[in-house]
């Protein structure tokens, strides 16, 4: 069964400055999608960034990039600029055939 | 164009009644998923539809939920005989087809007392 690791369950960041939000996954599967998405306090599951695993680019979406080594089975978010809007809840999830399997979650505070 | 809802957002229920979650994929979308979010975890699938077919049911944590999606759009999830642990936030997702992202609505926050 795949399972997805998140070693950080706190973080926190000045605004402005950048932040790296770790993740670790486990399959036997060559093809699949990590994402991340980020949950605010009204719970609604937001996409913040989509890889799939067949890509050897990193994705990225304006101030949201990825560090996917796969070898590693590693799949980092950096958010670059950090905002007062980015305080949430970040999971990290793995998607292969069907199903999300998401980590635990990374509370991430922004400092003003 | 109009997202995942899910009705009600809130519910509040006696230990051994039943409920029962709505949603409303996106128009069209083929899959539909459930998952269960206890407090301060990540969501944990329940079940997977492609349209009307119930595809996987691996994640249903006992006999005592059912869901279902007649005609391919709207899903419903039942909890019968409901228990304090089944106390947890239930989110509904849909995707266009049978790959890619997945399209999360607002929750249901289940609370049994």
């Amino acid at each position: 069964a795949q399972t997805v690791t998140q070693s950080q369950p706190e973080m926190s960041v000045q605004e402005a400055e950048t932040v790296t939000l770790s993740c670790t996954y486990d399959t036997s599967e060559s093809d699949y999608y990590l994402f991340w998405y980020k949950q605010p306090p009204s719970r609604q599951m937001i996409l913040v960034i989509r890889q799939e695993a067949y890509k050897q680019q990193n994705a990225t979406e304006n101030r949201f990039s990825v560090n996917f080594q796969k070898a590693a089975k590693s799949f980092s978010l950096k958010i670059s600029d950090s905002q007062l809007g980015d305080a949430a809840m970040y999971f990290c999830a793995y998607q292969g055939a069907q199903k999300l399997v998401f980590g635990q979650g990374t509370r991430l505070t922004i400092n003003p | 164009g109009a997202g995942v809802s899910q009705s009600p957002r809130y519910k509040v229920a006696k230990r051994g009644q039943d409920v029962a979650l709505r949603c409303d994929p996106i128009s069209g979308h083929v899959s539909l998923f459930w998952y269960q979010q206890a407090l301060g975890q990540g969501p944990e699938f329940l079940t997977y539809f492609q349209n009307e077919a119930q595809l996987d049911k691996s994640g249903l944590p006992s006999d005592r939920f059912f869901a279902e999606r007649p005609e391919g759009s709207v899903s419903t999830l039942k909890i019968q005989r409901t228990q304090q642990e089944d106390s947890a936030v239930y989110l509904c997702a849909s995707r266009p087809d049978r790959f890619g992202e997945q399209y999360f609505g607002p929750g249901t926050r289940l609370t049994v007392t």
